[in-house]
């Protein structure tokens, strides 16, 4: 069963238009994080959650911005999307508690401005 | 500079040969990860590692903390081996929490 769950897988939004991401997970993995993946790109990382604390990447545009109500659920909200922000989302959870485990990714959400 | 760079960026080996990725970081870390990315996506990760050697199957991943370099060696390569190979860090900020990733390196294995 997947543990690391994204929705929807594709996404296509207008212009302008806000638009949010949503991932849960079933690990009860205390770190969870955010990255944007451009074609032939690696994932760059967008920000993170740590328990409650949200950790921002110096140059994650404010137009980023990430909600996480509970352990389960993180949120990834683009207030107006542009034509740049067209890209693969993904999501993954680690757990740090006593040592640090693996790290769980997300099938990814792909994004479509049009 | 990248905190985290990979070489090399393209990689191309024929059925059965070692292969060697190699991983250099500038910032302290608690741990780093060795993923596997293939086409569609899907992430996987391969290694965690905070000191010495890893082995599963015929993947091999190394780390010398002093040095700030890790390899991912795999023997006898195989086509399906083919993805993209990423090296990822957990730096020292945050508890370790933090995770960035190298560039990749593209991987192809021709029978």
């Amino acid at each position: 069963d997947a543990m690391v769950i994204q929705n929807p897988r594709y996404q296509v939004t207008q212009f302008g238009k806000p638009v949010t991401l949503s991932c849960s997970q079933t690990l009860n993995h205390n770190v969870m994080y955010w990255y944007q993946q451009k074609s032939s790109q690696a994932p760059k990382l967008l920000f993170h959650y740590y328990d409650k604390d949200f950790n921002n990447e110096a140059d994650t545009p404010d137009n980023f911005q990430s909600r996480r109500p509970n352990t389960s659920f993180c949120f990834l909200d683009i207030r107006s999307p542009g034509l740049g922000d067209a890209a693969m989302y993904l999501c993954a959870t680690s757990r740090i508690y006593r040592g640090l485990t693996e790290a769980f990714f997300g099938q990814g959400t792909r994004l479509t401005v049009v | 500079k990248n905190e985290v760079e990979q070489s090399p960026q393209n990689l191309t080996a024929q059925e059965g040969e070692f292969i060697t990725i190699n991983c250099s970081y500038s910032v302290g870390i608690s741990a780093l990860h060795w993923l596997q990315q293939h086409p569609g996506g899907g992430i996987v990760s391969l290694f965690m590692l905070s000191s010495g050697k890893k082995k599963h199957g015929r993947l091999i991943a190394t780390i010398n903390i002093q040095e700030k370099h890790s390899s991912l060696h795999i023997t006898a390569s195989h086509p399906r081996d083919s993805a993209v190979y990423i090296c990822a860090v957990r730096s020292e900020e945050t508890s370790g929490s933090r995770l960035t990733f190298g560039e990749g390196t593209q991987l192809t294995v021709n029978p």
